[in-house]
């Protein structure tokens, strides 16, 4: 079934540890996204990638680090995890960056740090 | 940066009945997209409608629609004929000529029997 995957699904994680969030589309999209889920703040951006080989940062980028070396992958790493990075996280994908395209949005990873 | 506000975070409806969630929005642009996400309890993001700024007809799919007010930066969504599967956290948001969207914080709907 086409779509978006991400893995794990949910992750406890000691504060100070690496960890990398994983997202794969085979849609063949060219733009990514990945956002934060927090209780009543709704999601916010991460960090982007228009086409493969590009980042953006988003609106709460620090503390995340992404790469997007091929079209389908496009990983979320937490350099060093604290306890404020607790939230779900999603992953997203369009065809094009262009305002029209619709987000895709992938199951979602729920991180815990303590 | 463009804001995305929905002002009642939770709402209820009797099933059969009408429900309408607020959204209204902040923005300098003039072609720019705007969709209502629906999220179960299972965390999957639905998109529900979208609407096009440039369109002044109102986007329709089934039992929802929207009242979108261009001038005054309103995009509310109609959703008739409630049913118990419409509960959910519902999301209004904008989605920039670069193609980054901007969320609100939710309304919570719950559908009563």
């Amino acid at each position: 079934i086409a779509g978006i995957t991400q893995a794990p699904t949910s992750q406890i994680l000691a504060a100070g540890r690496r960890m990398t969030l994983r997202c794969t589309q085979d849609m063949r999209h060219n733009a990514m996204y990945w956002y934060r889920q927090d209780l009543g703040l709704g999601l916010r951006l991460i960090h982007y990638s228009n086409t493969a080989g590009t980042t953006g940062k988003g609106e709460v980028p620090d503390g995340y680090s992404v790469s997007r070396a091929n079209t389908d992958d496009f990983p979320l790493t937490l350099a060093s995890a604290v306890p404020s990075q607790t939230s779900v996280y999603f992953c997203a994908s369009s065809e094009k960056p262009s305002s029209y395209n619709e987000q895709f949005f992938g199951p979602g990873t729920r991180l815990t740090v303590l | 940066a463009q804001t995305v506000t929905q002002s009642q975070p939770e709402m209820s409806v009797q099933e059969a009945e009408t429900v309408t969630l607020s959204c209204t929005y902040d923005t300098s642009e003039s072609d720019y997209y705007l969709f209502w996400y629906k999220q179960p309890p299972s965390r999957q993001m639905i998109l529900v409608i979208r609407q096009e700024a440039y369109k002044q007809q109102n986007a329709t799919e089934n039992r929802f629609s929207v009242n979108f007010q261009k001038a005054a930066k309103s995009f509310s969504l109609k959703i008739s004929d409630s049913q118990l599967g419409d509960a959910a956290m519902y999301f209004c948001a904008y989605r920039s000529r670069l193609g980054r969207l901007y969320f609100g914080r939710g309304t919570q709907l719950t559908v009563w029997p």
